[in-house]
Formats: C-alpha cells, sequence, structure tokens
C-alpha cells in the first residue's frame, strides 16, 4: 500500500541552525510529494512540491528533491527563524488522496 | 490566488445540537474535501466531492452529513454529535480531482 514515514519528532534547534527533516515514501505508480506546514492554531498551508523524480521544490527557503532511487522527499532549510517553529507534513498522493506522514514537531529558539 | 475560506473559527455545540460547517472557493477548483484533524495527528479523510457529487466517503458515521450546493461551497451538516468528535475541521480543495490540495484554517469544534 502507500505510505509516508517521518522523523520522529519532536526536534528543536537554535535560530540559524541547518534543518533536515526525513520523509521516505511507499507508493504504486508515480506520486506527487508534497511538504504541508501547519502553524498554530491554523490549517495547512502547502510548503513545497515536486511532481517527478529529481525535481526540486523550494520556497521561503525550504527545499525538497523527489528522489525515486531511495524513495525520499527530506525537507531541508540552511538557516531555520523562530517563525519557522510548527508541525511539517510529508504527504503523497498516488491515487487521487493525500497520504500524510505523522507530522514532526520543529521548535526553534532564539 | 490560492485562498480557501472556512466559518465558522470556532464551534461550540451541545451533543443534542444541529450545527454546519461552510467552506468556500472562489478559484473555479472542482474537488473538494473534508478532512478531520485530531491534535498532534494527521489529518484524516472524510469526504470528497469530484464536480459537486459526492465521489469518497471513508466510512463516516451517518451524523456528518456533507453537502455541495455548488461549485464553490461545502458544508458539512453536525447532528447529534458525541465528544470524541471534538477536533480541527479541515476543508480543502484542488483544480481537479487528484490534484495540489490547498487547505483552510478550519473549524475547531468542541463537543460538550
Amino acid at each position: 500500500g502507500n505510505s509516508v514515514t517521518q522523523m520522529e519528532g519532536p526536534v528543536t534547534l537554535s535560530e540559524e541552525a541547518f534543518l533536515t527533516i526525513n520523509c521516505t515514501y511507499t507508493a504504486t505508480g508515480y506520486p506527487s510529494l508534497f511538504w504541508y506546514v501547519q502553524y498554530p492554531g491554523e490549517g495547512l498551508q502547502l510548503l513545497l512540491k515536486a511532481t517527478k523524480a529529481d525535481d526540486k521544490g523550494s520556497n521561503k527557503g525550504f527545499e525538497a528533491t523527489y528522489r525515486k532511487e531511495t524513495t525520499s522527499f527530506h525537507l531541508e532549510k540552511g538557516s531555520v527563524q523562530v517563525s519557522d517553529s510548527a508541525v511539517y507534513f510529508c504527504a503523497l498522493n498516488p491515487a487521487r488522496q493525500l497520504t500524510f506522514g505523522s507530522g514532526t514537531q520543529l521548535t526553534v529558539l532564539p | 490566488d490560492t485562498e480557501v475560506t472556512q466559518t465558522p473559527k470556532h464551534l461550540v455545540m451541545g451533543m443534542t445540537n444541529k450545527k454546519s460547517l461552510k467552506c468556500e472557493q472562489h478559484m473555479g477548483h472542482r474537488a473538494m474535501y473534508w478532512y478531520k484533524q485530531k491534535a498532534k495527528k494527521p489529518p484524516e479523510l472524510m469526504f470528497v466531492y469530484s464536480y459537486e457529487k459526492l465521489s469518497i466517503n471513508e466510512s463516516v458515521p451517518s451524523r456528518f452529513s456533507p453537502e455541495c450546493p455548488n461549485s464553490s461551497l461545502l458544508n458539512l451538516h453536525l447532528h447529534a454529535l458525541q465528544p470524541e468528535d471534538s477536533a480541527l475541521y479541515l476543508c480543502a480543495s484542488s483544480r481537479l480531482p487528484g490534484e495540489t490540495q490547498y487547505f483552510g484554517p478550519g473549524t475547531r469544534l468542541l463537543v460538550l
């Protein structure tokens, strides 16, 4: 079946630290891959996406590359800010429905 | 513009009440979705509407009744809910079924 595995949280970093949140997936076919972010008390916002192998999605300093050979879509940011504190969800849509990972809580300390 | 709006933002209801949640988008999207999200969990799909027709019902109890009056509007009618139904209810839309979904801010529901 289709599934997404995210690194366990919570993750706590100091401001300006490098961020990696690991995401691996299992899917049939060629799904699109997504990262959504949920700030406290809010809905989900699309952070970035990639629709085919080797595509790199990027937004607000965040990047993720669709790696078909390792079935991964790791989220990275070179220098996090306090305002990046949120829950991050990796997701895929192999069959017209989104399959989410469990989410990773990120806290950035000043 | 990728805005999905939801009203109300917060809702408190008793187990005998009837209430409705509303979702609206004006992006011309032809697929709309309802999700339920419990604290510290990912969203769970409840219903999918494609071209104003219900296409997926994820075995949701009948006390939740979706309605899609037109291509821009999606309602979720609530009746005789249980305390365990307390959650954040999220609406999303996509240009076509299976394409990128854009979420609204959600309605935080508390059932007493």
